[in-house]
């Protein structure tokens, strides 16, 4: 079960936007309709941040969004701030039911 | 406020075996499907394994296939994770989450596994 491919990287200065990719390896793990972003802080739990592609759960910035196109999910934060500064995962699931996560991509805030 | 708390964690030798625990409160929890997420140190997610609310239905990732079993105790809104023939490679904070159509909103603050002789 191959992981999503996700840049291992990604930076940005205080106000602008960055966007951090999500790319299914296989026809097996094609990305669906059911990604899911998660931001996760050092030493922390995971926090779910996006779901279904576009989908905020409450109490999440309108900041963060997401979407879609062919086999790549994206996600974008917009007006960057110091506490965006974590590692980003994506999740979608597999052709069998499972899960499969991305790599993550560490952001940084410039 | 749904609470999520592992347990059952330590230092085991490879081929050993341990059996964490997750107990779930403020949450539909017989009503939903459970998941064990691992994260080895400094990596990645890795999802392990999940189990349908009346526990008739497991999955698992390939590399534990055999090796782990998932149940539950809806009585006591309890999760475990059976874990058999430990490798190095099992060596991860163990986190316990509740899934929804494939995403995990809510999560422990994880369990720590190291297999090491």
């Amino acid at each position: 079960q191959s992981a999503l491919t996700q840049p291992p990287s990604a930076s940005g200065s205080p106000g602008q936007s960055v966007t951090i990719s999500c790319t299914g390896p296989s026809s097996d793990v094609d990305i669906s309709d059911y990604v899911s972003w998660y931001q996760q802080y050092p030493g922390k739990a995971p926090k779910l941040i996006i779901y279904e592609v576009t989908k905020r759960p409450s109490g999440v910035p309108d900041r963060f969004s997401g979407s879609k196109s062919g086999n790549t999910a994206s996600l974008t934060v917009s007006g960057l701030q110091a506490d965006d500064e974590a590692d980003y995962y994506c999740s979608s699931n597999t052709a069998s039911g499972n899960v499969v996560f991305g790599g993550g991509t560490k952001l940084t805030v410039l | 406020e749904v609470q999520l708390v592992e347990s059952g964690g330590g230092l085991v030798q490879p081929g050993g075996s341990l059996r964490l625990s997750c107990a779930v409160s403020g949450f539909g929890f017989s009503h939903n499907f459970m998941s064990w997420v691992r994260q080895a140190p400094g990596k990645g997610l890795e999802w392990v394994a999940k189990i349908n609310p009346d526990g008739s239905g497991t999955y698992y990732v390939d590399s534990v296939k055999g090796r782990f079993t998932i149940s539950r105790d809806n009585a006591k809104n309890s999760l475990s994770l059976q874990m058999d023939n430990l490798r190095a490679e099992d060596t991860a904070l163990y986190y316990c989450a509740t899934e929804i159509w494939f995403r995990f909103d809510f999560w422990g603050q994880g369990v720590l596994v190291t297999v090491s002789s």
